[in-house]
């Protein structure tokens, strides 16, 4: 079973504290996302990344950053947190898909951050 | 634009009720629907849809795609107080992004 796991269920943080969401997958996959989750809105891509190091920005980047320096881990960045930051945050993994085949995300658990 | 909708917003049924949940997008590119069902966790996997009118079943959740008038449905048919959730419709892309729609809530009353 693939195993998507984030570092925190829950997260209570001050405005300007600059904040880490990890998310591990042990599944060997290629693509990693984070998105935010807001009633109504549905789930919005943050970023997601490809590979190891390669990035791109997805919806609503602005005043987020992402690392990806191991092919397992992906982290999100918040620089300096801010109360509309307050949401669920899930990240996601799954293979690239090719010309024959495409493939489905696996989400983690989620981390429910609160900026207070 | 890369729009995905899903109506309705919400829904209340009675337990034994049959519902039907739609998804709607707008096509740049397409590669798969992928439906999720979310509970008070992160939405799990339900079905991926790749062809037009080829309907996948799995017990009483099924979901067809026409990929002509650019839809999907889910239907539930007998539902049940575990059915109550919130069902997600995505379209993929080629470039592997997701697009979500906003969701149906379904609460089933007993």
């Amino acid at each position: 079973d693939v195993k998507v796991t984030q570092s925190s269920r829950y997260l209570v943080k001050r405005t300007g504290e600059k904040v880490f969401l990890e998310c591990v997958q042990d599944m060997d996959h290629e693509n990693m996302f984070w998105y935010r989750q807001d009633p109504g809105l549905g789930l919005r891509l943050i970023y997601f990344s490809y590979d190891v190091k390669m990035k791109e920005k997805g919806d609503i980047p602005e005043g987020y950053s992402v690392s990806r320096e191991k092919k397992e881990r992906f982290s999100l960045i918040l620089e300096s947190a801010s109360t509309n930051q307050t949401s669920m945050y899930l990240c996601a993994s799954s293979f690239p898909g090719t010309v024959t085949r495409t493939d489905t995300q696996y989400f983690g658990p989620g981390t429910r951050l609160t900026v207070l | 634009e890369d729009k995905v909708v899903q109506s309705p917003l919400s829904l209340v049924v009675h337990e034994g009720d049959t519902v039907t949940l739609n998804c709607s997008y707008e096509v740049t590119n397409f590669r798969s629907l992928l439906w999720y069902k979310q509970e008070k966790k992160a939405p799990t996997f339900l079905f991926m849809l790749t062809s037009s009118g080829i309907e996948k079943k799995s017990g009483r959740l099924s979901s067809i795609l026409d990929k002509k008038e650019l839809f999907s449905i889910l239907n539930i048919t007998a539902t049940q107080t575990g059915d109550s959730a919130v069902y997600l419709c995505a379209r993929q892309g080629a470039g592997n992004q997701f697009y979500f729609g906003t969701g149906t809530s379904l609460t089933v009353i007993p």
